[in-house]
């Protein structure tokens, strides 16, 4: 069976200020993917990132950065100096074997 | 390049009745999920088409069903609706053969949003 825990429903932070979004994941694949979408009132959901399983390598793209850690289950993913462009709901999804998993989302409020 | 197109964008029906919802993928796209999402559910899997075919299927009851044409366009139809199938539904275009090994990227689109009553 596959799980994702999102376990910060909502977080609020102050513009300019760094945050973490946590996601811990479950499953007995070897080979899976995880992803992070962002999903802003509009309501579409926007694709950020995808990893593999076999590539733990942390990725930097601009304000965001993703640390994936297979020793603990976790794919966080940070932004730096956060803008309230940046509020909206975000996803974190497991995907193997024909199946695809969504966390409960985490709801971020930035303040200007 | 066109993103992915749902139509309609809403729809507002009344228990008993049935909908058809229209999703047409990201030119080149050959498979197509589908979700609900509520807030009490969160976003829950439907089902997945690859060459009009449906490859998965998550754990929704016949009510629910869904169909892709030859031009990658599907279409989910929900008869006898219920108050509970008040819901966002998305629709997801993947460039290949669909999420057997999850390799492939979703690409989705603004979804529907339906409301019963």
């Amino acid at each position: 069976a596959q799980k994702v825990t999102q376990a910060q429903t909502e977080i609020s932070v102050v513009e300019k200020e760094d945050v973490t979004l946590d996601c811990v994941y479950e499953t007995r694949d070897t080979t899976y993917y995880l992803f992070w979408y962002k999903q802003p009132p509009s309501g579409e959901l926007v694709f950020l990132i995808r990893r593999n399983s076999f590539d733990e390598q942390n990725e930097i793209s601009g304000r965001y950065s993703w640390n994936f850690q297979k020793s603990t289950s976790s794919f966080n993913f940070t932004i730096t100096a956060s803008q309230v462009v940046d509020s909206a709901v975000y996803f974190c999804a497991l995907s193997a074997m024909g199946k695809s998993t969504f966390g409960d989302g985490t709801t971020l409020t930035v303040k200007p | 390049k066109a993103g992915v197109t749902q139509t309609p964008r809403y729809l507002i029906k009344t228990r008993g009745q049935q909908v058809t919802l229209s999703c047409s993928p990201i030119s080149g796209h050959r498979s197509v999920s589908w979700y609900q999402q509520t807030p009490g559910q969160g976003l829950q899997f439907l089902f997945e088409y690859f060459s009009e075919t449906q490859r998965n299927k998550g754990n929704f009851p016949g009510r629910f069903s869904g169909r892709q044409f030859s031009n990658s366009r599907s279409e989910m139809n929900v008869s006898t609706l219920e108050l509970g199938d008040s819901a966002l539904y998305l629709c997801a275009s993947i460039r290949g053969s669909g999420s057997m090994r999850g390799a492939d990227t979703q690409y989705f689109g603004p979804g529907t949003r339906l409301t019963v009553l």
